[in-house]
């Protein structure tokens, strides 16, 4: 079956843009995950939904970020007024259930502000 | 707050040889979820092995086993018989059982010599 995919695969844009990213899950996985992942780090976590409910933003870094999961499915995370800083690759995951513990992991998007 | 610790950098190993890669976390929990994710160049983070903490014997999938220290809190992964597929970054990762988003550590890119 697909796995998680991620669109677009580069983007890059001008500092003060705003950009969106998007992220389809495996069908049926009720959480998604976004992360952020800096060049030779790990990746740090920015949000979690459950279905379409967001229920922790805690690691989003500004309110520059945004994301949302409407119809439980699909999400974007968008990114306001776009800073260097913000460069880097952001990681989609999705998982069956609650007491799943496996994320399966999308391609990922990596984002250069110039 | 979780933290995960990788002290390598890089590793590098033979082919067919075995390759030992070190993680420390620290937490105040008694049970949560340890990880071994693999992210070859292409970026998709694929999960290698788990071990539920509460379980005193170590994980094994395949020629990938792991060193569970639950008192020194250490969760290394051994690699046997290396392959030339087993390149890439690997990251360790930390669950607690009551929370569902990972903590990476900072990674350790392993290099296989033919």
């Amino acid at each position: 079956g697909a796995g998680v995919s991620q669109s677009p695969r580069y983007k890059v844009a001008k500092r003060g843009q705003d950009v969106a990213l998007r992220c389809d899950p495996i069908s049926g996985h009720v959480s998604l995950f976004w992360y952020q992942q800096a060049l030779g780090q790990g990746p740090e976590f920015l949000t979690y939904f459950q279905n379409e409910a967001q229920l922790d933003k805690s690691g989003l870094p500004s309110d520059r970020f945004f994301a949302e999961r409407p119809e439980g499915s699909v999400s974007t995370l968008k990114i306001q007024r776009t800073q260097q800083e913000d460069s880097a690759v952001y990681l989609c995951a999705s998982s069956p259930g609650l007491a799943a513990n496996e994320q399966f992991f999308g391609p990922g998007t990596r984002l250069t502000v110039l | 707050a979780q933290t995960v610790t990788q002290s390598q950098p890089e590793m590098s190993v033979q082919e067919a040889e075995t390759v030992t890669l070190s993680c420390t976390y620290d937490t105040s929990e008694s049970d949560y979820y340890l990880f071994w994710y693999k992210q070859p160049p292409s970026r998709q983070m694929i999960l290698v092995i788990r071990q539920e903490a509460y379980k005193q014997q170590n994980a094994t999938e395949n020629r990938f086993s792991v060193n569970f220290q639950k008192a020194a809190k250490s969760f290394s992964l051994k690699i046997s018989d290396s392959q030339l597929g087993d390149a890439a970054m690997y990251f360790c990762a930390y669950k607690s059982r009551g929370a569902q988003k990972l903590v990476f550590g900072q990674g350790t890119r392993l290099t296989i010599n033919p």
